[in-house]
């Protein structure tokens, strides 16, 4: 199957400072990415929907000023945390739309933030 | 409200013994509906999708789901357990032409020896 590597896997931050969390796709292209958050013992929550080439879609309730979205070539797409607060502390996972494989839809390994 | 519900926090079992995961859903529509597994450090694997036809649907790791309209149900099942199956496990929901799914809160299987 195709792989969609994220990247850290793990960031403490200060409170205050922005983080950057990367999500690629390595062996196919992704005109389309998404990013969820996840609460322990939650469910994911889809936070976007990234597009190659345009600006990102925000579900509802979702800061699109604290959580900047990049997705500037096919094959990766950023999630920007913006002056992160200890209530941003999360799981954060990417997911990517592998056109033409059967599968389709193939997930990162997530990021766990924790903010100081 | 269209929601996706897995009872069942934890689930313990003996290597060798068969798995039943239960996910209730409640959706408006025709539902596709997934489940995926996640081991420690990687991301979601498709286990087995429903989208039409066949009730009883086969995934990868020798693990079926079956389909019940009148129950709202989706549960997985496998015969089996193997060690290498301890993880944990999410059904979804979605509807079709998108992929905005909607989890459940996940079901972590462990395995005993």
């Amino acid at each position: 199957g195709a792989v969609v590597s994220q990247h850290p896997s793990r960031v403490i931050c200060k409170s205050g400072t922005s983080v950057k969390i990367e999500c690629r796709s390595l062996d196919f292209q992704a005109t389309t990415m998404f990013w969820y958050r996840q609460f322990p013992k939650q469910s994911l929550m889809l936070m976007a929907t990234s597009n190659e080439g345009s600006k990102a879609t925000y579900e509802q309730g979702v800061e699109k000023d604290k959580f900047l979205i990049n997705h500037a070539s096919l094959t990766l797409s950023t999630l920007t945390v913006t002056s992160a607060h200890p209530e941003d502390s999360s799981f954060y996972i990417c997911s990517a739309i592998a056109t033409g494989l059967n599968e389709k839809l193939f997930f990162g390994s997530g990021t766990q933030l924790s903010v100081l | 409200a269209q929601s996706v519900t897995q009872p069942d926090i934890h689930i313990t079992v003996s290597e060798g013994a068969s798995l039943e995961l239960r996910c209730n859903y409640s959706y408006g529509a025709t539902p596709y509906l997934f489940w995926y597994v996640q081991s420690p450090g990687q991301g979601l694997q498709l286990l087995l999708k429903y989208f039409s036809g066949d009730t009883l649907v086969q995934g990868i790791k020798g693990f079926e789901a079956e389909f019940k309209r009148s129950q709202s149900s989706f549960n997985l099942r496998k015969p089996s357990v193997h060690w290498s199956d301890a993880a944990e496990y999410f059904c979804a929901v979605g509807p079709s032409g998108t992929y905005k799914y909607i989890f459940g809160t996940g079901t972590r299987l462990k395995v005993l020896a």
